[in-house]
């Protein structure tokens, strides 16, 4: 099983709305990433977690929080989002401790903040 | 931090043309380079990578690559395209300060028929 997964597919919310996005891989991947993707733009880094810890934090507004339950999941939180947070957000795994820096992409969860 | 560059940002070739994306990175270490392809409304999929050894890496979907050290360049090529090439084509490095993949601006390839 090489696929990692992501819920939901498509998220319309609110700018009070609270909401988060899953993310799943069952491949014993230790490294879990978000990105996030504007149209027409490359994937920037937003978060890693490395063995269930935050290991980077590139900057992000507060109002996106992420969470590292247990070795197979990301989420991440979303709280009083603004409309220029709408974007595709793509969740990677690779697998730590090796020199295999592949990484494996969700198909994204495509959020629009109204 | 180690960033990679793509000059051609939109590429448009008749089917059966060959196609070379450029693609420069910007360190002189060891580096680990990856091209990715993002089909129109569908998610990134790695075409090849380059770690170490040969430095003409195959990849999937008839697609190659070479890694030449002294150009800092790591350009994705293929002999004939076709319709179905039709994509966004991204270049990138992993970091090993971040431990994540940066990617390059991306080029969007069109192929007419």
């Amino acid at each position: 099983d090489t696929e990692v997964t992501q819920t939901p597919k498509h998220l319309v919310m609110g700018m009070t709305n609270k909401k988060s996005l899953k993310c799943e891989q069952h491949m014993g991947h230790r490294a879990m990433y978000w990105y996030k993707q504007k149209a027409k733009k490359p994937p920037e880094l937003m978060f890693v977690y490395s063995y269930e810890k935050l290991s980077i934090n590139e900057s992000v507004p507060s109002r996106f929080s992420p969470e590292c339950p247990n070795s197979s999941l990301l989420n991440l939180h979303l709280h009083a989002l603004q409309p220029e947070d709408s974007a595709l957000y793509l969740c990677a795994s690779r697998k730590e401790g090796t020199r295999d820096y592949e990484q494996y992409f969700g198909p994204g969860t495509r959020l629009t903040v109204t | 931090a180690q960033s990679v560059s793509q000059h051609n940002h939109h590429v448009i070739l008749s089917e059966a043309a060959s196609l070379e994306l450029g693609c420069n990175y910007s360190y002189g270490g060891t580096v680990n380079l990856f091209w990715y392809v993002q089909y129109p409304g569908q998610h990134l999929q790695l075409l090849l990578k380059y770690f170490s050894g040969d430095p003409l890496v195959k990849g999937i979907k008839g697609f190659e690559a070479e890694f030449i050290k002294s150009k800092f360049s790591f350009n994705l090529r293929k002999p004939s395209v076709q319709w179905s090439d039709t994509a966004e084509y991204f270049c990138a490095v992993f970091d090993t300060g971040r431990r994540a993949l940066t990617f390059g601006s991306g080029t969007r390839l069109q192929v007419q028929p």
